[in-house]
């Protein structure tokens, strides 16, 4: 049973550039959450997917969109990056109704995106 | 959700009781406390939650005390392994409108010492 798998595991982009980060979600899963986790610091919710549509959103900027495919995996997408957009960006999946639900998220190992 | 308060950092000997505490004296009726760790270079794994009764499962313990006030995460055989940054946070009603948004604070450092 593959866990929450996350692409890329690191990369570098410049000021200005944009960004698409990935995550297929734990196997059964529904729900996708994204986090930003900046060095020294506590993860930061940035938005939730379930459906297809963005459920929930945390204080971020509109440079921060995303999108949920009907296979359930996600994509976080950042434009004109800023210096510190650099951060590890982790996708956490969870399943919206279950009986049974703990409220526990799946993490992935995260990508780590470094912004020059 | 209710804000809470963690020592920044702690230290345990191999094979004791690590003992976390937590205050979340704003908790409210319906919030949950959850506890999540995060080992170095890893995503945050869940380790154990409650509303009010102690729970137990096979990683740790959550001891909550009767009002509510604080709880601490006992881990009953501290490991090498356990060395990480371990996360208290109040959810309000599991499976709800929360779904998924975990509020982070910044975390006790745990360090397991041989």
């Amino acid at each position: 049973d593959a866990g929450v798998t996350q692409s890329p595991t690191h990369l570098i982009k410049t000021r200005g550039q944009q960004v698409t980060l990935r995550c297929s979600p734990k196997s059964g899963h529904d729900t996708v959450s994204w986090y930003q986790q900046a060095l020294g610091q506590g993860p930061q919710f940035i938005f939730q997917y379930y459906e297809e549509e963005e459920r929930q959103r945390g204080n971020f900027p509109d440079r921060f969109s995303g999108h949920q495919f009907p296979n359930y995996s996600s994509e976080l997408n950042v434009n004109a990056l800023l210096l510190g957009d650099s951060a590890l960006y982790l996708c956490a999946s969870s399943l919206a109704w279950d009986r049974r639900y703990t409220g526990e998220l799946f993490f992935g190992e995260g990508s780590r995106l470094t912004v020059l | 959700d209710a804000k809470t308060t963690q020592p920044p950092s702690m230290d345990c000997a191999e094979g004791r009781a690590a003992n976390l505490p937590c205050n979340h004296s704003t908790i409210s009726g319906n919030e949950y406390v959850y506890w999540y760790r995060q080992i170095h270079s890893q995503g945050p794994q869940y380790i154990i939650h409650g509303l009010k009764n102690n729970e137990t499962n096979e990683m740790a313990s959550l001891i909550i005390t009767e009002d509510r006030k604080s709880s601490t995460l006992i881990l009953p055989h501290a490991t090498l392994r356990d060395t990480a940054v371990y996360y208290c946070i109040v959810l309000l009603n599991a499976g709800g409108t929360s779904y998924g948004k975990l509020t982070f604070g910044q975390g006790t450092i745990l360090t397991v010492h041989p």
